[in-house]
This record gives structure tokens, C-alpha cells and sequence, in this order.
């Protein structure tokens, strides 16, 4: 059964600072990875997603893919308070496959 | 653009009492989901079809029957509520199972 964990659980940054989101996964042969993006009262949204082993970027957005290391991560460049939010990973295995997400990172941008 | 109605968007229940959950979505995907979030952290998966007629089991599904009616409508039923059981229930559906999901708001559970 897939783990999918997150780190860290909250995370204060000032405004402009560099933000970076972990996630590990448990299963080796994951291919698609997410990152979704949770606004306080508000429904989950896809922000990004990679499925081979490297980086993209969009924006102020990248992400980072370590298949062999089970890990990838999210790092956001010059961090706004409106990026506020909980930050979900998820992974599936191959399609057809259920998604699995992790248990969140709640970030706070101080003005 | 599409659209994803979860309703009731509030439902109290009483110990024991059987509850439903209803979605619906004019996106015409195919694939649709059911998650439960617990005080704002992950999400946990219960259900998923990945066509209508179809249900998958996911990691929580003990205490939860689902159904899909149709491509559209995707139901939750709890089977029996459990006292001070709180947590919002999340539908999505996506149009293939490696695209994204995309969600409804929500039906929020209490139950006394």
C-alpha cells in the first residue's frame, strides 16, 4: 500500500522568501505525481504535476522529480501572502490506479 | 468550464443513522471520486469509478457503501455514523485517471 508523507506539517516564511515543500512516496513504481494547492474554506486545485525525473517549472513554481530516491518536492520563488494555503502531494502508481495524497503542509506567507 | 455540486453541503446525523452524500458534475468525465479530509489536513481516498457501473475501493472504504448511477452522479453512503465523527467529504472527478482532479466544495459531517 502506498505512504505518501509530507514535510514539514506548517511553515512560516516571510513575504518574497523561497519556499520548499517535501514529499516522499513508498512505492517504487509510482509514475505521476502531483502537487494540489487548498485554500482556507475553499475545494483542492491542481497546481502542477511531472511525470518523468527531473524539474519544470511554471511561473514562480517548480518541481522536482527523484524517482530513486523516492522524493519530489515544490519550491516556490518569491513567496506572496496569497500563497497561503495547505500544500497536498499525490501520487498514483499507473493509470487506472487510485491517487494517494499526503497529509499536507499548511504554509503561512507573513506580509 | 465545468462544474462540480456536492449536496447536502451541511449534514448533521445522530449515531448509528445511515447518511447520503450526493454528487454531480457536467465536466462528462469519467472518473470520479470520493474523498474524506479530516480538520484540514490530507486527503483520505474511499471510493473511485472509473467508469459508470464501476467502483473501486480505496483505502478507507470500511463503513462506506458507494454508487454510481450514472456518468454524472457519484453517491456516498455512510453506514452507520459514528458519535462525534466530524469531516468534510470531498467529491472530484478527472477525465482520465492520470489527469487532474478537479473538486467540489465539499459536504461537511457532524454527527451528535
Amino acid at each position: 500500500q502506498q505512504n505518501v508523507q509530507q514535510s514539514p506539517e506548517s511553515l512560516i516564511v516571510p513575504e518574497g522568501a523561497r519556499t520548499s515543500l517535501n514529499c516522499t512516496f513508498s512505492d517504487s513504481a509510482s509514475q505521476y505525481f502531483w502537487w494540489y494547492r487548498q485554500h482556507s474554506g475553499k475545494a483542492p486545485k491542481a497546481l502542477m504535476s511531472i511525470f518523468s525525473n527531473g524539474e519544470k517549472e511554471e511561473g514562480r513554481f517548480t518541481i522536482h522529480l527523484n524517482k530513486a530516491s523516492l522524493h519530489f518536492s515544490l519550491h516556490i520563488r518569491d513567496s506572496q501572502p496569497s500563497d497561503s494555503a495547505l500544500y497536498l502531494c499525490a501520487v498514483r502508481v499507473n493509470a487506472g490506479a487510485k491517487l494517494t495524497f499526503g497529509g499536507g503542509t499548511r504554509l503561512t506567507v507573513r506580509p | 468550464g465545468g462544474i462540480i455540486t456536492q449536496t447536502p453541503k451541511f449534514l448533521i446525523g445522530q449515531e448509528g443513522q445511515k447518511l447520503t452524500l450526493k454528487c454531480q458534475q457536467n465536466f462528462n468525465h469519467d472518473t470520479m471520486y470520493w474523498y474524506r479530509q479530516d480538520s484540514g489536513k490530507g486527503l483520505r481516498l474511499i471510493y473511485y469509478s472509473i467508469t459508470e457501473n464501476d467502483l473501486q475501493k480505496g483505502d478507507l472504504s470500511e463503513g462506506y457503501d458507494a454508487s454510481r448511477e450514472k456518468k454524472s452522479s457519484f453517491s456516498l453512503t455512510v453506514t452507520s455514523a459514528q458519535k462525534n465523527e466530524m469531516a468534510v467529504f470531498l467529491c472530484a472527478s478527472s477525465q482520465g485517471t492520470n489527469e487532474r482532479l478537479f473538486f467540489g466544495h465539499g459536504t461537511k459531517l457532524s454527527v451528535l
